[in-house]
């Protein structure tokens, strides 16, 4: 099993809504990750996970929080977002160890109303 | 970009022809990797250079690394339609734990 299962596929939320975007793998991949990406950008690290512990947030809005329950799911759940925070999420998950490489899942595309 | 750059921007071929993409960065890294997306979904893997390695091959994809120029080359030969794609070299760095930093990437066009 090679996947990154990312969930919802889609998801439109008003402003004063609270969701939450769910990952998951099954690879014993120790370092998962958050990215955003907005239309014909390259992904943004938002926060990185290793360990289950939070090793980098990239300076992300309070309005985003990461969880890492355990080492096959993590989480962010939304909160109070704005428009502009509308894009793709995508999670990747990886083998700890200098040169291994990031297994991304599909996505989940936001929109916020 | 502090990232680096990604060049060119847009690339339109022919099938049948190569298509070369180049990336420059601007910090010492462990590893250079290459991944593609198809219309804005999710990533997939193509290949990873060691910092201490100067050229790899799989399959149609051959990358070069010039470390100290800081550049690299993805070049994909005979290419087909179903190459059509966004492709992102990804930056290990050495100082920068877990990290891996997107370029701005290349959107390939391969025309039929």
């Amino acid at each position: 099993d090679t996947e990154v299962t990312q969930t919802p596929k889609h998801l439109v939320m008003g402003m004063t809504n609270k969701k939450s975007l769910k990952c998951e793998q099954h690879m014993g991949h120790r370092a998962m990750y958050w990215y955003k990406q907005k239309a014909k950008k390259p992904p943004e690290l938002m926060f990185v996970y290793s360990y289950e512990k939070l090793s980098i947030n990239e300076s992300v809005p309070s309005r985003f929080s990461p969880e890492c329950p355990n080492s096959s799911l993590l989480n962010l759940h939304l909160h109070a977002l704005q428009p502009e925070d509308s894009a793709l999420y995508l999670c990747a998950s990886r083998r700890t160890g200098q040169n291994t490489e990031a297994f991304f899942g599909q996505g989940t595309r936001l929109t916020v109303v | 970009s502090q990232q680096g750059e990604e060049d060119p921007q847009a690339l339109s071929i022919q099938e049948g022809e190569n298509a070369t993409m180049n990336c420059s960065y601007k910090t010492s890294i462990n590893n250079l990797q290459w991944y593609r997306q198809n219309s804005g979904r999710g990533l997939v893997h193509l290949i990873l250079i060691r910092s201490n390695e100067r050229e790899k091959h799989s399959g149609r994809l051959r990358v070069t690394l010039d470390t100290p120029k800081k550049s690299s080359s993805l070049l994909i030969t005979a290419s087909r339609a179903a190459d059509t794609a966004s492709y992102f070299c990804v930056r290990r760095g050495e100082t920068s734990g877990s990290r891996l930093t997107f370029g701005e990437g290349t959107q390939l066009t391969v025309n039929p």
